[in-house]
């Protein structure tokens, strides 16, 4: 099973400013099977990026995904007040398809 | 529009048994794959199982293996979780979710999403 593990757990940051989450895999994550979701409370969880760097259908381009094999990254290039919520990664190129812990994105 | 509902969920003891639905619209549900991935209140998400478009492939997550059982009908637009043997750590949202690209493999990401239904397994 490949364990994601996100960091920072919590990433206090204000309007306008630049978000970066990692997420590192206990192994290389095959084909780039990368997602990065986004969940606000009470919601369900919202597609971002797949494939490690592409954006989903609607997605605004202030979010961008990169990295390979163990290492990824999400940038939010400049927070937007609906933007603070919680993020997950997600490694979908083997099963099972886990899921990172998530960074929470607050309002600083 | 496209669209996911998830209903069948409830409070049972442990050790029982239910089926959770979700109910698909607003695409040709019989060419996508389809997972359940579940969470826990107030914690992340857990990747729960998958089936392909034709049910021929299916993975589950170690912890349920033996105990869920996911299955679809195509010509009922409708995805299936029965949970089995249920214990506490099974109490949960269960959210069913689309893969993202037609046909494909069912190594994919999630585009569409339920809003889920809630299981809580009593003692």
């Amino acid at each position: 099973e490949i364990v994601l593990t996100q960091s920072p757990g919590t990433l206090s940051l204000s309007p306008g400013e630049r978000a970066t989450l990692s997420c590192r895999a206990s192994q290389s994550v095959s084909g780039s099977y990368l997602a990065w979701y986004q969940q606000k409370p009470g919601q369900a969880p919202r597609l971002l990026i797949y494939g490690a760097s592409s954006r989903a259908a609607g997605i605004s381009d202030r979010f961008s995904g990169s990295g390979s094999g163990t290492d990824f990254t999400l940038t939010i290039s400049r927070l937007e007040p609906e933007d603070f919520a919680v993020y997950y990664c997600q490694q979908y190129g083997s099963s099972p398809f886990t899921f990172g812990p998530g960074t929470k994105v607050d309002i600083k | 529009q496209v669209q996911l509902v998830e209903s069948g969920g409830g409070v049972v003891q442990s050790g029982r048994s239910l089926t959770l639905s979700c109910a698909a619209s607003g695409f040709t549900f019989s060419t996508y794959g389809m997972h359940w991935v579940r969470q826990a209140p107030g914690k992340g998400l857990e990747w729960v199982a998958v089936i392909s478009h034709d049910g021929s492939d299916i993975f589950y997550v170690d912890s349920v293996r033996g105990r869920f059982t996911i299955s679809r009908d195509n010509s009922k637009n409708t995805l299936y979780l029965q949970v089995s043997s249920l214990r506490a750590e099974d109490t949960a949202v269960y959210l069913c979710a689309k893969a993202l690209t037609y046909g494909a493999h069912v190594r994919d990401a999630f585009d569409i999403w339920g809003q889920g239904t809630m299981v809580t397994v009593s003692s």
